[in-house]
């Protein structure tokens, strides 16, 4: 079964203006972290933000923000203020931490962005 | 300081010869993964290890791929034969400690069976 489902194979947004990119989950762990990364054209996977199941607060990071909502399961990315650099896939994984050494992180399939000028 | 580094960055060679990646983990991280890229199966995890043991090879193809660490500041990713289906990007990631911290991943390899 998908664990992670990232429904927007590709977006569209204006320079200067917000954008949603849209992630949900699987999981029966209590426990879990949710991330989101960056690959932009030349390969490398850049770690944007990171969200714990037990935080009580979103996450921000910069003009990056995590739009938690625990009970519908979803842990969305918003980018503020988009600029031309912000083009990139960017991906939604998730690590289900059961306090042992085994902690494996599942990827989505990853959501395209374009900035348009 | 210094990120996760993998080398070689690219890598050509012909089909049923052997490949060997490399990578450096952050230093201090003990957990140690092996992802491949493809645009058909996305990022899949091939292997993962936790303070140089494998914990989980479940994701590794068959076994033409191996992979080692024989030490905290060191693995490797072998194919062989290696065969065009394994044309890829491979990235090397690593994270401190147990349960629900971040990778960081290397720059990746990028692999091209001919």
């Amino acid at each position: 079964a998908q664990k992670i489902t990232q429904t927007q194979p590709g977006m569209f947004v204006q320079e200067k203006e917000a954008v949603t990119l849209d992630c949900t989950y699987d999981t029966s762990d209590p426990s879990y972290g949710l991330f989101w990364y960056k690959q932009p054209s030349s390969g490398e996977m850049i770690f944007l933000i990171y969200q714990g199941s037990y935080d009580q607060q979103n996450a921000t990071e910069g003009r990056y923000s995590l739009n938690f909502q625990k009970a519908r399961k979803s842990a969305n990315l918003v980018i503020s203020a988009s600029q031309l650099g912000d083009s990139a896939m960017y991906f939604c994984a998730m690590r289900e931490g059961r306090g042992t050494s085994y902690d494996k992180v599942i990827f989505g399939p990853g959501t395209s962005l374009s900035v348009i000028p | 300081d210094a990120g996760v580094i993998q080398s070689p960055r690219h890598e050509v060679t012909e089909m049923g010869q052997e490949v060997t990646l490399r990578c450096k983990p952050i230093s201090g991280h003990n957990s140690l993964f092996w992802y491949r890229q493809t645009m058909m199966r996305g990022l899949e995890l091939l292997i993962y290890f936790n303070n140089n043991v494998p914990i989980d090879d479940s994701g590794m193809p068959e076994d033409r791929f191996s992979a080692k660490m024989p030490n905290a500041s060191f693995s490797t990713l072998k194919i062989q034969p290696s065969e065009p289906r394994d044309s890829a990007v491979y990235f090397c990631a690593s994270s401190l400690g147990a349960g629900i911290n971040t990778q960081y991943f290397g720059p990746g390899t990028r692999l091209t069976v001919l």
